[in-house]
């Protein structure tokens, strides 16, 4: 069964304090690794799309790696308004016409403080 | 400007009564998905259709069904057999269809609130 696994679950910085977010796959062939913002009460946003090892992604304060493992979320000096939550999810490869659906870790509620 | 929609935002609903949830969307896209998120929990899938007039069942279906009849539109009815309805409840769209290379990215709306009174 394909898993997905965030941590830490809740993570609170100080404006400046740079960190990471981890998300971690068991998957049985990677077809993309997508990267989503959530404010409270609202849709998820789309941040970036990873496709194989080595790759990565930056927006802004933002920088995603991927791995053979695992997806690391960089924030650089973050702000206040950066303060969400943050998920990951997986979509596998699938066969013929078959959906290849993402499978959505619990996310990282990320808090920065002035 | 090109989006998703989804309304209404917050939805009460009685015991033993259905409720539909309508989605939109003005993305040209060909696939389409309604999640579930509970506090605490990641999204879980309910129904996705990758083109009009198709849709098959996610991870949670039971209590729950859809229809497909325009690109554009894909609407939730939360029936009485969902014993547990109370959720946010998140549509999505994605340019392609699961078959097709690339255009996976999933885009969503913002989200209607259910409460069970």
């Amino acid at each position: 069964e394909d898993q997905v696994t965030q941590s830490p679950e809740a993570l609170r910085l100080q404006e400046g304090e740079s960190s990471s977010l981890n998300c971690s796959y068991t998957v049985s062939g990677l077809r993309g690794l997508f990267w989503y913002r959530q404010d409270p009460g609202k849709g998820p946003e789309f941040l970036f799309t990873l496709y194989s090892a080595g790759e990565e992604k930056e927006k802004e304060r933002l920088k995603a790696t991927l791995t053979k493992k695992e997806s690391f979320l960089h924030i650089t000096a973050p702000k206040p308004e950066d303060s969400a939550t943050y998920l990951c999810a997986v979509q596998v490869h699938a066969g013929g016409t078959s959906y290849g659906k993402l499978t959505f870790g619990q996310g990282t509620i990320l808090t920065v403080h002035p | 400007d090109g989006g998703i929609t989804q309304s209404p935002k917050y939805l009460f609903r009685k015991e033993g009564q259905n409720v539909t949830l309508s989605c939109e969307q003005n993305l040209n896209h060909d696939a389409m998905y309604w999640y579930r998120q509970d506090p605490g929990q990641g999204l879980r899938l309910i129904y996705y259709s990758q083109i009009v007039n198709d849709f098959q069942k996610g991870d949670i279906a039971e209590g729950y069904s859809v229809s497909r009849e325009k690109k554009e539109s894909f609407p939730l009815t939360v029936t009485s057999a969902q014993k547990n309805p109370t959720a946010f409840y998140l549509c999505a769209s994605s340019k392609a269809p699961g078959w097709v290379a690339g255009g996976h990215e999933q885009f969503f709306g913002p989200g209607t609130r259910l409460t069970v009174l």
